[in-house]
């Protein structure tokens, strides 16, 4: 598609439960990357993914948070054994490319993941 | 410590004259820099780049200055329109990876 799609717009989790999110890229980008917004602060970088491979993880925290991106499937982010810090607002960008060739991330409308 | 930081939490602008934003950032190995908007329950807009190795880039009304020995941009918006009332992001990547966002800037353009 032309716009990057997250899925579901909110989600509503008690506290240890598990929140799965998906987003999928604009058609063509072979970038995907997850940011985590807490209360309107600045974003934070959890991982991004080049096609189905890990690119750079080094945002993920390294217990509960796990992300996938399969061939002919949304990505996703998923949180296991949810905390009350883990209310945010999730967005996912994607781009062409990476690297040396920049290109801007376009970033979808966000998941607000709202733990009870 | 905020390797990007935007000073001024809010902004306000008379319609019609210019607006400036303003990010600083703390590391030299930033090369590529970008601005957003972005209005209330939506994800951010890509605005306008611009590449370490260029000092300004124009698009319109909007316009980024690069100052790197000052670790210093700014955007500039003329004229301000009332469509223009956003959170204005900040954005700096080291070789177009990991970018890493300011606080934002919250501009409001009184008509």
């Amino acid at each position: 598609g032309e716009e990057v799609a997250q899925t579901p717009k909110h989600l509503v989790r008690g506290e240890g439960q598990k929140a799965k999110l998906y987003c999928a890229p604009i058609k063509g980008h072979s970038y995907v990357f997850w940011y985590q917004q807490v209360l309107k602060n600045e974003f934070k970088f959890l991982i991004s993914f080049q096609n189905e491979n890990v690119f750079d993880e080094t945002g993920m925290p390294k217990e509960r948070f796990s992300a996938k991106c399969l061939p002919n499937s949304p990505c996703s982010l998923e949180i296991q054994a949810t905390k009350l810090e883990d209310s945010a607002v999730y967005f996912c960008a994607s781009s062409q490319s990476s690297g040396r060739n920049n290109q801007p991330q376009h970033f979808g409308d966000g998941t607000r993941l709202s733990i009870l | 410590d905020q390797q990007v930081k935007q000073n001024s939490p809010s902004l306000s602008v008379q319609e019609g004259r210019i607006s400036i934003l303003n990010c600083d950032y703390t590391n030299s190995m930033f090369d590529y820099f970008l601005w957003y908007k972005k209005y209330p329950a939506e994800g951010p807009t890509f605005l306008i780049s611009i590449s370490s190795i260029k000092d300004k880039n124009e698009d319109g009304r909007f316009t980024v200055f690069l100052n790197k020995s000052a670790k210093h941009l700014s955007l500039h918006i003329v004229p301000s329109q009332p469509g223009d009332s956003a959170v204005y992001f900040c954005a700096a990547s080291e070789y177009g990876q990991n970018f890493v966002f300011g606080p934002g800037t919250r501009l409001s353009v009184l008509p």
